[in-house]
C-alpha cells in the first residue's frame, strides 16, 4: 500500500501568514488522486481538496492544492483564525486508500 | 442538516466486543456507499471497512478482517460496526464517513466515537 508522509509535523505561524504543507507518497499516486482534509479539535474532518487541486464545495479560495506523482502541496495563502487545525492528506489512486499522519497548523 | 452522528464507543476489556452505530440525516442514506475510518492515539487516519449502498458487498482492512462486521439498516438510516476480539491496537476514534460516488475519498464525516480497549 502507498505510504504518505506529511511534513512538517507541526507548523507554527501567525494569522495572515502563508502556510505550505507537504504530502509525499512512497510511490506515484495515479491520476493525481489525492485529497486534503481539515480537522479541528472535537469536530468532524472536512473535505478541502480532491483531485490534488479541486476545491470542495464551499471551501474558500485561500486554500489551494497542487502536485502530481509523489509530491503534493496544500497552500493556505493567508491564514485566518479559523484555519488553525490539523490537515490530513489521503491518496485514493491505489487500493486501499491511505492517509498521512497529519500536519498541525498552530498559532505562533 | 446533512450529518453523521456516531455512538456506542466506550471502555472494553481485551477480547471484548463493542457495537458502534452511525445515524445519518439530511441526505438519502440508502444511495451511498459508507465506510468506517479510525484514528488511533497519535496516529494517522486508517480505513477500516466499507459497505455498498444496499449492503450486499462488505469489505475490510486486513487488520480487522474476521473480527469486525459492518452492516446497515437503510430503513433506519443507520450504519453499524460490530467490533469483536478487541486488542489494545483497536483503541481509536472511529469515524463514520460517506464515500463520493466514483472515487475513494469522503465528502462527509461524523465527529467520531472513541473505543478504548484496556484492562
Amino acid at each position: 500500500e502507498i505510504v504518505l508522509t506529511q511534513s512538517p509535523g507541526t507548523l507554527s505561524l501567525s494569522p495572515g501568514e502563508r502556510a505550505t504543507l507537504s504530502c509525499r507518497a512512497s510511490q506515484s499516486v495515479s491520476s493525481g488522486y489525492l485529497a486534503w482534509y481539515q480537522q479541528k479539535l472535537g469536530q468532524a474532518p472536512r473535505l478541502l481538496i480532491y483531485g490534488a487541486s479541486t476545491r470542495a464545495t464551499g471551501i474558500p479560495d485561500r486554500f489551494s492544492g497542487s502536485g502530481s506523482g509523489t509530491d503534493f502541496t496544500l497552500t493556505i495563502s493567508r491564514l485566518e483564525p479559523e484555519d488553525f487545525a490539523v490537515y490530513h492528506c489521503q491518496q485514493y489512486g491505489s487500493s486501499p486508500a491511505t492517509f498521512g499522519q497529519g500536519t498541525k497548523v498552530e498559532i505562533k | 442538516e446533512v450529518q453523521l452522528v456516531e455512538s456506542g464507543g466506550g471502555l472494553v476489556q481485551p477480547g471484548g466486543s463493542l457495537r458502534l452505530s452511525c445515524s445519518a440525516s439530511g441526505f438519502t442514506f440508502s444511495t451511498f456507499v459508507m465506510h468506517w475510518v479510525r484514528q488511533a492515539p497519535g496516529k494517522g487516519l486508517e480505513y477500516v471497512s466499507a459497505i455498498t449502498s444496499e449492503g450486499s458487498v462488505k469489505l475490510y482492512a486486513d487488520s480487522v478482517k474476521g473480527r469486525f462486521t459492518i452492516s446497515r439498516d437503510n430503513s433506519r438510516n443507520t450504519l453499524y460496526l460490530q467490533l469483536s476480539s478487541l486488542t489494545s491496537a483497536d483503541t481509536a476514534v472511529y469515524y463514520c464517513v460517506r464515500k463520493v460516488s466514483t472515487y475513494w475519498y469522503y465528502d462527509l464525516w461524523g465527529r467520531g466515537t472513541l473505543a478504548t480497549v484496556s484492562s
